[in-house]
């Protein structure tokens, strides 16, 4: 069985404060992780994925996401918020099959 | 890329009527997704295809509901009869290929509302 679990409903930082969103996942094998941002009245948008290799994955919008193996953590991050980033983010694993699970999701408010 | 296509963007309906949401997913792009969300139940796949062929139909909640893709460049999801229940919003997605590392492009959703 394959989840991902974001373990906060909302995340409120100043701008220009550094920011965390939380991501835990329990896969069976190596994990394929990813990150989507979903602004109101819109699809979900990709902003990143980690695969293999480095833990630091750098993706759209100055958004970066860090893969810790012990702690089976995929936390997005980005070192300076903007009033922008606010929306609503999701973490997501897929299966061998292809199929993507997502958590329940993270509101971020920044604040100016 | 014009990205994924869906339409309507809105759609109210009374109880028992036939709905029907439409997709084009971005041209080349080898697997679809039905996605539904809403705030108690957050976002379920509800069926998905790799090259026109359904691969899990597992998601879908009841025979009311279903969906086919006659050719690459267009799928549909019906239901019929709706009920107030189905109220939520329904997202196409498609991606490139089966491959895990594939991330999902989404449409913009039909937001439907069963009266």
């Amino acid at each position: 069985a394959q989840s991902v679990a974001q373990p906060e409903d909302q995340v409120n930082v100043a701008e220009g404060n550094p920011l965390t969103v939380k991501c835990t996942y329990s896969v069976s094998g190596n994990p394929y992780l990813f990150w989507y941002v979903q602004y109101p009245n819109r699809g979900l948008q990709f902003l990143l994925k980690y695969i293999t290799g480095d833990n630091l994955v750098k993706g759209s919008y100055g958004f970066e996401a860090e893969f810790n193996k012990s702690q089976t953590s995929f936390h997005l991050k980005k070192p300076s918020a903007l009033v922008s980033d606010s929306a609503l983010y999701f973490c997501a694993g897929n299966t061998n099959a292809g199929k993507s699970t997502f958590g329940d999701g993270t509101t971020l408010t920044v604040k100016p | 890329d014009a990205g994924v296509i869906q339409s309507p963007r809105h759609e109210v309906t009374e109880m028992g009527q036939e709905v029907t949401l439409r997709c084009k997913p971005i041209s080349g792009h080898n697997s679809l997704f039905w996605y539904r969300q809403t705030m108690m139940r957050g976002l379920e796949l509800l069926i998905y295809f790799n090259n026109n062929v359904p691969i899990d139909d597992s998601g879908m909640p009841e025979d009311r509901f279903s969906a086919k893709m006659p050719n690459a460049s267009f799928s549909t999801l019906k239901i019929q009869p709706s009920e107030p229940r189905d109220s939520a919003v329904y997202f196409c997605a498609s991606s490139e290929s089966r491959f895990r590392g594939s991330p999902l492009h989404f449409g913009n959703g039909t937001r439907l509302t069963v009266t």
